[in-house]
C-alpha cells in the first residue's frame, strides 16, 4: 500500500513569491493535515482538511492557505513568502471521522522549502 | 490545553543497552498518545500509539511504551539498542477537538558502538 506522497521534495523561492506544495493521502483516507517543522520551533500544526472542508487551523497568518480536492489530495499555498517560512512541511493523512482510527496520522516525507 | 514534555533533548546509549525516552503529557480528557521517529531528512514514521485498552503497547522495531495515567506518562523503551535506532523521536498527543497533534520538542537518540 502506497504511503503519503508529497511534491516537490525541495523548493527554493525568493522572498515575496508564492509557494505551492502538494500532498496525496493514503488510499482510503479522507483527512489531510499540514505541519511545519522549522528549525528551533519544532512541529507546528497548520491545517486540517476532511471531505473537502477545512476543519481546523493552527496559529498561522492567512497567507498560509490550502484546499482539498475531490480525490482527497491537498495543496498548501504560502503567499508573500518570508525568510522564516523556510522549513520542512509535512503532510499527514488519516481515515475519516467516522472511522475508529481517525486520530492516527501517517506522515509523508515532506517538502523542504527554502526562502532566499 | 494539551501539551507534551519530552525530558532530555539528547540521549546517548551503547549498542545493546536499554533505551528509555521519557514523555509526559497534560490533557483534560483521556488522551490519544503517539510516538513517531524521524530519520535525517525524512518524514515521521509511526512507532506506536495508545488509544484505549491495554496500557502497554508494542510497536515496530522492538519498541514499546506504557501509558500510566497516574503519572501522566508515556515513556518509550526498547530492551536492546541497535545502531539503526539512531534518530529523533517525537511524542505526541491528539487534541480533544480538531484532531491536531501536539508534539513534544523531540529527543535525539545516539547509539554508540
Amino acid at each position: 500500500e502506497a504511503g503519503v506522497t508529497q511534491s516537490p521534495t525541495h523548493l527554493i523561492k525568493t522572498r515575496g513569491q508564492q509557494a505551492t506544495l502538494r500532498c496525496s493521502p493514503i488510499s482510503g483516507h479522507t483527512s489531510v493535515y499540514w505541519y511545519q517543522q522549522a528549525l528551533g520551533l519544532g512541529l507546528q500544526f497548520l491545517l486540517w482538511y476532511d471531505e473537502g472542508e477545512e476543519r481546523n487551523r493552527g496559529n498561522f497568518p492567512p497567507r498560509f492557505s490550502g484546499r482539498q480536492f475531490p480525490n482527497y489530495s491537498s495543496e498548501l499555498n504560502v503567499n508573500a513568502l518570508e525568510l522564516e517560512d523556510s522549513a520542512l512541511y509535512l503532510c499527514a493523512s488519516s481515515p475519516g471521522l467516522a472511522e475508529p482510527s481517525h486520530k492516527t496520522q501517517y506522515f509523508g516525507p515532506g517538502t523542504r522549502l527554502l526562502v532566499l | 490545553a494539551q501539551s507534551v514534555t519530552q525530558l532530555g533533548s539528547h540521549v546517548s546509549v551503547s549498542e545493546g543497552a536499554l533505551v528509555l525516552l521519557r514523555c509526559n503529557y497534560s490533557s483534560s480528557v483521556p488522551p490519544y498518545l503517539f510516538w513517531y521517529v524521524q530519520y535525517p531528512n525524512q518524514g515521521l514514521q509511526l512507532l506506536l500509539k495508545y488509544t484505549t485498552g491495554a496500557t502497554l503497547v508494542k510497536g515496530i522495531n522492538g519498541f514499546e511504551a506504557e501509558f500510566k495515567k497516574s503519572e501522566t506518562s508515556f515513556h518509550l523503551t526498547k530492551p536492546s539498542a541497535h545502531m539503526s535506532d539512531a534518530a529523533e523521536y517525537f511524542c505526541a498527543v491528539s487534541m480533544e477537538y480538531g484532531n491536531k497533534l501536539v508534539f513534544g520538542a523531540g529527543t535525539i537518540l545516539r547509539v554508540k558502538s
